[in-house]
C-alpha cells in the first residue's frame, strides 16, 4: 500500500457521461498530481494541485477538470466521456510543491462503452 | 523539447542476466532523473533517481548511468530474476511537470 488512495478502482460508463475519480494522499503530502495513462500514449500529466491551488497543467482536455478540497484530497470530474478516454488514471502525491518523489496510487480502470 | 525517448519497447533477458534500458532526452533544464517500476494492476513506484551532477548512481542490483553530455541515460538490473519482470519507466523533471518515457516491459525468464 503505497498510502495513496484511488477510488473506484474500475468504472465502466457510456458514452457522454460524466465520472468522477477520487483520490486521498499520502498523509503529510499537499500536492496532488493526475496522471492519464493508455496504451498508446504512455503516462501523461494532466494536472496538478498544491495545497488547495491549480499549480501545473499538463494535456488535460476541457472536458476534464479537478480540484482539491481543504482536507486535501482531490477529484478528477471527466465530462461529455468519449471511447478514447477509456484508460488508467492514476494520481500521485508528494510532501510539496513539485518535490521528489511522487507516490503513486493503485489507479482507476476507466471502461467508456 | 518536452520528450523522453525510452528504448527498448520490451526486453526479455534470462535469469541471472544483465538488463539494459535506455533513455535520451533534449530539455537541458531537466535536473532529476527518476526511474519507476510498475507492475501489472499497480501504480508506478519510484524506484532509483540520479541528479545530474552525477555520473552513476547504484542501489543494490540497480544502476543508473547518466551522460549529460550525450543527454543520454540508463538503467541496468545486474542478475535480474522473475521478480523483476515488470514495466519501467524513465523520467526526467525540472521545475515543472514530471515527463515519463513511453516504457519498456522487461521479462525475466528461469
Amino acid at each position: 500500500d503505497s498510502g495513496v488512495t484511488q477510488t473506484p478502482k474500475h468504472l465502466i460508463t457510456a458514452t457522454g457521461q460524466r465520472v468522477t475519480l477520487r483520490c486521498s494522499p499520502r498523509s503529510g503530502d499537499l500536492s496532488v498530481y493526475w496522471y492519464q495513462q493508455s496504451l498508446d500514449q504512455g503516462l501523461q500529466f494532466l494536472i496538478q494541485y498544491y495545497n488547495g491551488e491549480e499549480r501545473a497543467k499538463g494535456n488535460i482536455l476541457e472536458r476534464f477538470s479537478a480540484q482539491q478540497f481543504p482536507d486535501l484530497h482531490s477529484e478528477l470530474n471527466l465530462s461529455s466521456l468519449e471511447l478514447g478516454d477509456s484508460a488508467l488514471y492514476f494520481c500521485a502525491s508528494s510532501v510539496a510543491d513539485r518535490v521528489q518523489p511522487y507516490t503513486f496510487g493503485s489507479g482507476t480502470r476507466l471502461t467508456v462503452v | 523539447q518536452q520528450q523522453v525517448k525510452q528504448s527498448p519497447q520490451s526486453l526479455i533477458v534470462q535469469k541471472g542476466g544483465i538488463s539494459i534500458i535506455n533513455c535520451a532526452y533534449e530539455n537541458t533544464a531537466f535536473d532529476y532523473f527518476p526511474w519507476y517500476q510498475q507492475f501489472p494492476g499497480k501504480g508506478p513506484a519510484l524506484l532509483i533517481a540520479i541528479r545530474p551532477d552525477v555520473s552513476e548512481k547504484k542501489e543494490g542490483r540497480f544502476t543508473i548511468s547518466f551522460n549529460k553530455s550525450a543527454k543520454q541515460f540508463s538503467l541496468h538490473i545486474m542478475d535480474s530474476q522473475p521478480g523483476d519482470s515488470a514495466t519501467y519507466f524513465c523520467a526526467a523533471i525540472n521545475t515543472d511537470k514530471l515527463i515519463f518515457g513511453t516504457g519498456t516491459r522487461l521479462q525475466v525468464f528461469p
